[in-house]
């Protein structure tokens, strides 16, 4: 049921292009990303919701192809804040209320 | 305003005893999730408390977790008879309301614990 992140590492130079991919083997209500900086709480960056609405972040934008059952983060011209470690967090819907969030994608932006 | 707050920051126990963990939501956020991460892994979802509903505690990994949540607001996770597999960081969120609202969560800045 946890949801496949991918890829699990990627390193950048500044201001190059990155994508994170979150697949999920069950049809997916939402789909929630947090970043998370070493020894820091995860911080919310985005929820993509079943039907097109988004809310989040200006500057990261993100896809979510519920036929596929995944969704996709676009990090564009990345800087350096942007390091950390990306999860996603799949919402299936139902009685529950709980995340299921993937096991993580670790992005080190070099200048 | 104050953010999701947790004590305390860092705990070491020795194995067997037991520990209890605060954490203090957002003012005015009705739901409460409590998360562990250990070291390098991602988010176990463990317990999730929504206003007076009784709580879904299909994510705590044996019956020595329990957590309970007071008054709708501060929320204590309790582990018994400590394990060295218990050492992680453990995180607590708080969302205005459910997941299926679509709001997002914020995270508290989580309680290290060690168990010797």
């Amino acid at each position: 049921q946890q949801p496949v992140q991918s890829p699990q590492a990627v390193i950048l130079r500044e201001g190059e292009d990155a994508v994170i991919n979150c697949s999920s083997s069950k049809a997916l209500y939402s789909v929630h990303w947090y970043r998370q900086k070493h020894g820091e709480a995860p911080v919310f960056l985005m929820i993509l919701l079943k039907g097109g609405e988004q809310k989040g972040h200006e500057k990261i934008s993100a896809s979510f192809n519920e036929k596929k059952q995944q969704s996709s983060l676009y990090l564009t011209a990345s800087q350096l804040s942007y390091s950390g470690t990306y999860f996603c967090g799949t919402f299936y819907g139902g009685a529950t209320n709980k995340l299921i969030f993937g096991t993580g994608t670790l992005l080190a932006v070099q200048p | 305003g104050a953010g999701v707050s947790q004590s305390p920051s860092n705990k070491v126990t020795e194995k067997g005893k037991d520990v209890e963990l605060r954490c203090d939501p957002i003012s005015g956020h009705t739901a409460l999730y409590w998360y562990r991460q250990s070291l390098g892994q991602g988010l176990e979802f463990l317990i999730y408390f929504q206003g007076n509903s009784a709580p879904d505690k299909s994510g705590l990994p044996s019956d020595r977790f329990s957590a309970e949540r007071t008054g709708g607001s501060v929320s204590t996770l309790t582990i018994q008879r400590t394990q060295q597999e218990d050492s992680a960081v453990y995180l607590c969120a708080s969302s205005f309301t459910g997941t299926s609202g679509g709001f997002e969560q914020y995270f508290g800045p989580g309680t290290r614990l060690t168990v010797t």
